[in-house]
């Protein structure tokens, strides 16, 4: 069974970089699935932020691309999230996933709540 | 950018009643690329349909997709309790409608 859960702060300042990491459990980040981000805004709909291959191929929203990098550690069997120059609008609940690119997103962590505030 | 616009926004139904959820694309978008979520408050999104019409792993046959091209449905031909819920639907990993809010009448 394929487990995904994130971790890292739950608040961030202002103008600093939000980082998270999402630990894969069940299935080797090697066998082939795409790994990503997604984050949901309080009472709103959902984002993709960014997805990675096991390989380190990545792909971003061009929207927040010159602000997000997506990493993968085989060794750990995780992927991590950075957003820099964070700002209020960044505040959501972010969740890590993955799946059959472009095809589906089958397996969903839990999500994280990322407050932005001083 | 494709924009899929999901209808109505809310949808008021009594358990037993059928429900057709509706997704729109601006332009026209492979069926293979399709997909269906539903997400209860507190909880991560699931998945229900890929490929506009194959039922994920462990998804009650109750739930079917249908559509090509622009327009696409998700529907649910018996409500249970449990089947109320937000529904989005998405175009290959990169875009989400709005979502629909699916509330006991």
């Amino acid at each position: 069974q394929v487990q995904l859960q994130e971790s890292g702060p739950g608040l961030v300042k202002p103008s600093e970089t939000l980082s998270l990491t999402c630990a894969v459990s069940g299935y080797s980040i090697s066998s082939g699935y795409y790994w990503g981000w997604i984050r949901q805004p309080p009472g709103k709909g959902l984002e993709w932020i960014g997805s990675i291959y096991h390989s380190g191929s990545t792909y971003y929203n061009p929207s927040l691309k010159s602000r997000v990098t997506i990493s993968v550690d085989t060794s750990k069997n995780q992927f991590s999230l950075k957003l820099s120059s964070v700002t209020a609008a960044d505040t959501a609940v972010y969740y890590c996933a993955g799946g059959r690119w472009l095809y589906s997103i089958d397996y969903w962590g839990q999500g994280t709540l990322v407050t932005v505030s001083s | 950018e494709i924009v899929l616009t999901q209808s109505p926004g809310t949808l008021s139904l009594s358990p037993g009643e059928r429900a057709t959820l509706s997704c729109r694309a601006s332009q026209s978008v492979s069926s293979s690329y399709l997909a269906w979520y539903q997400q209860k408050p507190g909880q991560a999104p699931r998945l229900l349909i890929y490929g506009a019409s194959s039922r994920a792993t462990g998804i009650p046959d109750r739930f079917s997709g249908s559509g090509s091209g622009t327009d696409f449905t998700l529907t649910i031909s018996r409500l249970e309790p449990e089947d109320f819920a937000v529904y989005y639907c998405q175009q290959t990993w990169y875009t989400f409608g709005q979502g629909t809010k699916l509330e006991i009448k």
